[in-house]
């Protein structure tokens, strides 16, 4: 039972630098996201998919970039780190783009930009 | 004002004890509701949907007041393994996508011996 599986669990980065948190599911799920878990903040979505080839905006994406070429996969790309992107990131999936559908999340994983 | 509010806590109760949180959210158009639970460095997970008649699962009962804009949980007969953040989850828009979901920042709850 895998779930919502979400590598590396831990990344330091320099500022500057790029990487790319990756996601994926095999629950058949068509909905896929990604939030972000700061302190005294409730999670913000950054981007998500409705389906393979489909990808929009959350509340937060500017420095963000993903893509969903497969329905199992939803990576999510820091292009130049900051430290403002710290934070711990959660890729969650759900059967379909439904309000009321249970999302799934993985474990997290934990980013520090210094 | 926040889309939605929580108190933040911690709250500190005894085991045994009952246990109720609020939150509130600004949007009347919104029309689902859920608590979610998050144990501490962990992911958070699905604990019930919040229906207008109110709804209960074991020690478990959820509200929801329409007219002041308020969901509540109760734990009754607190128990150790209770100790987790308490995420109150709302619609931001009267849609039906998961993609407007708002997330409060949690209530903490610590159950103690």
């Amino acid at each position: 039972n895998a779930g919502v599986t979400q590598t590396p669990k831990f990344q330091v980065l320099k500022t500057g630098q790029s990487m790319t948190l990756q996601c994926a599911q095999d629950m058949n799920h068509e909905y896929m996201s990604w939030y972000r878990q700061d302190p005294g903040m409730g999670l913000r979505l950054i981007h998500y998919s409705v389906g393979a080839g489909i990808t929009d905006q959350g509340e937060v994406p500017n420095g963000y970039n993903v893509s969903r070429s497969t329905t199992e996969d939803f990576p999510l790309r820091l292009l130049s780190a900051a430290p403002s992107q710290t934070s711990v990131y959660f890729c969650a999936s759900s059967a379909q783009d439904r309000v009321d559908g249970e999302l799934f999340f993985g474990e997290g994983s934990r980013l520090t930009v210094l | 004002r926040k889309e939605v509010e929580q108190d933040p806590g911690p709250f500190n109760v005894p085991e045994g004890a009952t246990v109720a949180f609020n939150c509130t959210y600004s949007n009347s158009a919104s029309q689902s509701f859920f608590w979610y639970r998050q144990d501490c460095r962990k992911e958070p997970k699905l604990l019930m949907s919040v229906y207008s008649s109110g709804n209960e699962d074991g020690r478990f009962t959820a509200q929801l007041n329409r007219a002041s804009q308020y969901i509540s949980l109760l734990i009754r007969d607190s128990k150790l393994s209770d100790s987790a953040t308490y995420l109150c989850v709302v619609n931001k828009i009267n849609t039906g996508t998961a993609s407007k979901l708002t997330f409060g920042t949690g209530t903490r709850l610590q159950v103690t011996l």
